[in-house]
């Protein structure tokens, strides 16, 4: 599987648009970028994912480059809910386990 | 509104124990995966499941055993529980026929052996 780079913490102002990085320059053709979240004291959760194209969902965006080697996580208006540690993750297609690195902790402002 | 459950929030156990985790999930998922938190080192996985009575080693097995005798149900068994098996556990499932991999959590168990 394609390992993810993350910067390990990030801070945002509340009501600003939040915009998490991750590398992935060994991806593969069928591997897919999934990005979670885990907020304090809970289980992960799921965000968003995509393939080759840019995704959005309620929660947030996901652009990916063209070249596939990166792609940015964006929650357009960040409140204090929001802060968590984001995992970004590069897995293939099936049922085979998710791989969690240390992701990044995202600090929302007041 | 689709669920993962587990056992407990809060476990103290001794040395030398036999602890069990339970997780059910309502969402009739075919996977099913146990990983535990520690500080530092993230989320790992320990056992996981693809279907009743079918277990995959993941990468930390050693000291845990685990159950699948109903496709809802997961269990993780702590034969003999140690100190250095203090920690989050997670549990989580997932449908088998996408082809993507979005995994429910439940709320975590933070078990604590003595």
């Amino acid at each position: 599987d394609a390992k993810t780079t993350q910067p390990p913490s990030m801070d945002c102002a509340e009501g600003r648009a939040a915009n998490l990085p991750c590398n992935h320059s060994t991806i593969s053709g069928n591997e897919y970028v999934y990005w979670y979240r885990q907020i304090h004291s809970q289980g992960p959760q799921y965000i968003i994912h995509g393939l080759k194209n840019n995704e959005t969902n309620e929660m947030a965006s996901l652009i990916i480059t063209e070249d596939r080697k990166s792609s940015t996580l964006t929650l357009p208006h960040a409140t204090l809910r929001d802060t968590a540690v984001y995992y970004c993750i590069v897995r293939g297609s099936g049922n085979t386990p998710l791989v969690f690195g240390k992701g990044t902790r995202l600090s929302v402002i007041a | 509104d689709v669920k993962v459950t587990q056992s407990s929030r809060y476990l103290v156990k001794r040395t030398g124990e036999k602890v069990f985790l339970e997780c059910v999930q309502d969402m009739d998922h075919e996977n099913m995966f146990w990983y535990r938190q520690d500080p530092g080192l993230g989320l790992r996985l320990i056992y996981f499941s693809y279907d009743v009575k079918m277990k995959e080693k993941g990468d930390i097995p050693e000291g845990y055993s685990v159950s699948r005798e109903k496709k809802e149900r997961f269990s993780l068994i702590l034969e003999s529980a140690s100190t250095n098996q203090t920690s989050m556990y997670l549990c989580a499932s997932s449908r088998g026929d996408r082809d993507y991999n979005e995994q429910f959590f439940g709320p975590g168990t933070r078990l604590t052996v003595l």
